[in-house]
């Protein structure tokens, strides 16, 4: 069965420090790995997504995320957070077996302190 | 960039009552798929459509339909509402089913049921 796994509920940061944002998973058969930013009563912005190739992705507003197949994670990072960061982030997961619909985590707040 | 528009934003029911949510994907996107998000979970898959066919289906109850129209949009219907089918119910939209596509989310559409 499909899962995602995001373990912190919460993650606390200054602003100007490194940000992480955990995710591991489980599937079946070779993931498709998607990162999406929540704000307060808005839709789901798409961030960044791994499908094949590079293990470090980049994608919207200075994030990336990190492949680790033998640990079957997909952290999110960005190297110096800003307020404006302070959202809540999911994780989902798609398998190639599956093709429609995204798996989500439970969902990680980032708060970013000035 | 045009996004996917859900129609109403907000929507108040009584309890067996019926709802109808719609949903225009981005232009040349044939695929769409229905997410439910309850307070403080993750969204949950409901159904999805390619080429106006049912593509897949997740935890939607019998009392919910949707279809594909030719234009591409989408409709929930909902029907004998229940206090717990409060809920933020998103759309999405994709250019075609693969599994590497992200799927682009709409604003929502906030259900009160009373």
């Amino acid at each position: 069965a499909q899962s995602v796994a995001q373990p912190e509920d919460q993650v606390n940061v200054a602003e100007g420090n490194p940000l992480t944002v955990k995710c591991t998973y489980s599937v079946s058969g070779n993931p498709y790995l998607f990162w999406y930013v929540q704000y307060p009563n808005r839709g789901l912005q798409f961030l960044l997504k791994y499908i094949t190739g590079d293990n470090l992705v980049k994608g919207s507003y200075g994030f990336e995320a990190e492949f680790n197949k033998s640990q079957t994670s997909f952290h999110l990072k960005k190297p110096s957070a800003l307020v404006s960061d302070s959202a809540l982030y999911f994780c989902a997961v798609r398998d190639s077996y599956n093709t429609d619909k995204l798996i989500f985590g439970t969902g990680t707040r980032l708060q970013v302190f000035p | 960039a045009a996004g996917v528009i859900q129609s109403p934003r907000h929507l108040i029911k009584e309890k067996r009552e019926t709802a109808t949510l719609k949903c225009y994907p981005i232009p040349r996107h044939d695929t769409v798929y229905w997410y439910q998000q309850g307070p403080g979970q993750d969204p949950q898959f409901l159904i999805s459509f390619y080429e106006k066919m049912q593509s897949d289906k997740g935890s939607i109850p019998d009392r919910f339909s949707a279809q594909q129209f030719s234009d591409y949009h989408s409709e929930l219907n909902m029907s004998s509402l229940e206090l717990g089918d409060s809920a933020l119910y998103f759309c999405a939209s994709s250019p075609g089913t693969s599994g590497a596509n992200e799927q682009f989310f709409g604003p929502g559409t906030r259900l009160t049921v009373l």
